[in-house]
């Protein structure tokens, strides 16, 4: 099982622009999850869904987007380019909402 | 409001010294805890959780509810230990600490 995979790793944007950070896995997890990791902030959530064709907001949602078409896909989409929105994104699975998450190896992204 | 607080962005040891990483919680309702670590160059990863009441790498955290905290402690700290430790509140969603990083030297 290749678990949690994201795409691209590592991403430059210019501000305004647009761009879908991905995310899959394998292991038929129902909960998915995006968060944001800022120094002295920690992790931030983003956006989170409880499984296909549902999806709710985290604690910073302003400036992304969601979709769950597919239990394996949850990407996030970026609709305008901030340089506020320079962070590293790391997208996470579990089984359920309680269980265990597994967390994939991140997207590191600048915008200027 | 639901928060997890995580007071030292940053603890040094020696190696062999005693390790104690703080959490304190706040959260009206019964809380499931959890110490996530994330080494360098790796992903983040689930260290322990409360209701297993494991020990872990040698590591150990007890949910004390008067208190609202949940320590994540070793005796005897190891090189390897060093990393980023990310305290974490599941209620309806999974919410985190700032993380402290622990330096642990020869």
């Amino acid at each position: 099982n290749a678990g949690v995979t994201q795409t691209p790793k590592f991403q430059v944007l210019k501000t305004g622009q647009s761009m879908t950070l991905q995310c899959a896995q394998d292991m038929n997890h129902e909960y998915m999850s995006w968060y944001r990791q800022d120094p002295g902030m920690g992790l931030r959530l983003i956006h989170y869904s409880v499984g296909a064709g549902i999806t709710d907001q985290g604690e910073v949602p302003n400036g992304y987007n969601v979709s769950r078409s597919t239990t394996e896909d949850f990407p996030l989409r970026l609709l305008s380019a901030a340089p506020s929105q320079t962070s590293v994104y790391f997208c996470a699975s579990s089984y359920s909402k309680l269980g265990e998450q597994y967390f994939g190896p991140g997207t590191r992204l600048t915008v200027t | 409001a639901q928060r997890v607080t995580q007071p030292e962005k940053l603890l040094s040891v020696f190696k062999g010294a005693p390790v104690e990483l703080k959490c304190n919680y706040s959260y009206s309702g019964s809380p499931e805890l959890f110490w996530y670590v994330q080494y360098s160059r790796q992903r983040l990863q689930l260290l322990l959780r409360h209701i297993s009441r494991e020990s872990i790498k040698g590591f150990t955290a007890d949910l004390n509810k008067g208190e609202t905290s949940f320590h994540l402690k070793k005796p005897f700290a190891q090189e390897e230990d060093s990393a980023m430790y990310y305290c974490a509140l599941n209620t309806d969603k999974l919410i985190f600490g700032t993380g402290t990083r622990l330096q642990v030297f020869p």
